[in-house]
């Protein structure tokens, strides 16, 4: 076990409809990450977080946003979703925002038909 | 670009032999290394890691090899077995538009028993 949950495990939805993932990182992490995993394809960064500010920016979508509370769990926001959406939604926390190992959740598995 | 890439996609082993993973890195200023392993159903999990001002680093029957002159990364599994397979990630700490961790693209390791 990571340390790192993620909820919904599973969540099936519509195109055109909005979702929230939830993430809560390790205790004492202070370093959120997101990534997209679609089918056969490798981890993409969209975004990390350190201490309730934005880090870095990868490939994230318009449509999707992400925030850090200040308790330090985050939410990933979907919106307009399309079939292309589909993939596995990852979180990952570190002690720092540079330097050290990520660790991962199990992910949010998302359908959009 | 922001790329990681790996040299093979699959990798097929008969259990008790060793495996080697390799992996290329495009970024020359990338100042620390990670291996990941990602079972089916589960998010990745850290396995051993390397920073720049090292070429090699062992861990419990795995090994980390980097060489920056060709920008090439390298794990060794020792005595290969059964539960180590899965998907292989090398990934790069990108000090580009802030701290990125990019993911190459993955090696299937099937372990025969």
């Amino acid at each position: 076990d990571s340390g790192v949950t993620q909820t919904p495990k599973h969540l099936i939805t519509a195109t055109g409809q909005r979702v929230t993932l939830r993430c809560s990182p390790r205790s004492g992490d202070l370093s959120v990450y997101w990534y997209q995993q679609s089918l056969d394809q490798g981890l993409q960064f969209l975004i990390q977080y350190y201490n309730g500010e934005e880090r870095a920016k990868g490939n994230i979508l318009e449509r999707f946003s992400a925030q850090q509370f200040p308790d330090l769990h985050s939410e990933l926001n979907l919106s307009s979703l399309e079939l292309g959406d589909s993939a596995l939604y990852f979180c990952a926390s570190s002690v720092v925002g540079e330097g050290s190992p990520l660790h991962f959740g199990n992910g949010t598995r998302l359908t959009v038909t | 670009g922001e790329s990681v890439g790996l040299h093979l996609p699959t990798l097929s082993v008969q259990e008790g032999d060793n495996s080697i993973i390799n992996c290329a890195y495009s970024n020359s200023a990338s100042d620390y290394f990670i291996w990941y392993k990602q079972e089916s159903g589960k998010g990745p999990q850290f396995i051993i890691d390397i920073r720049s001002n090292m070429d090699k680093r062992q861990g419990q029957r795995v090994t980390v090899l980097l060489n920056k002159t060709v920008k090439h990364l390298s794990l060794q599994i020792a005595a290969t077995q059964p539960g180590d397979s899965a998907v292989y990630f090398c990934a790069e700490n990108m000090r580009t538009g802030g701290f990125k961790t990019i993911f190459g693209a993955g090696t299937r390791l099937f372990v025969k028993a």
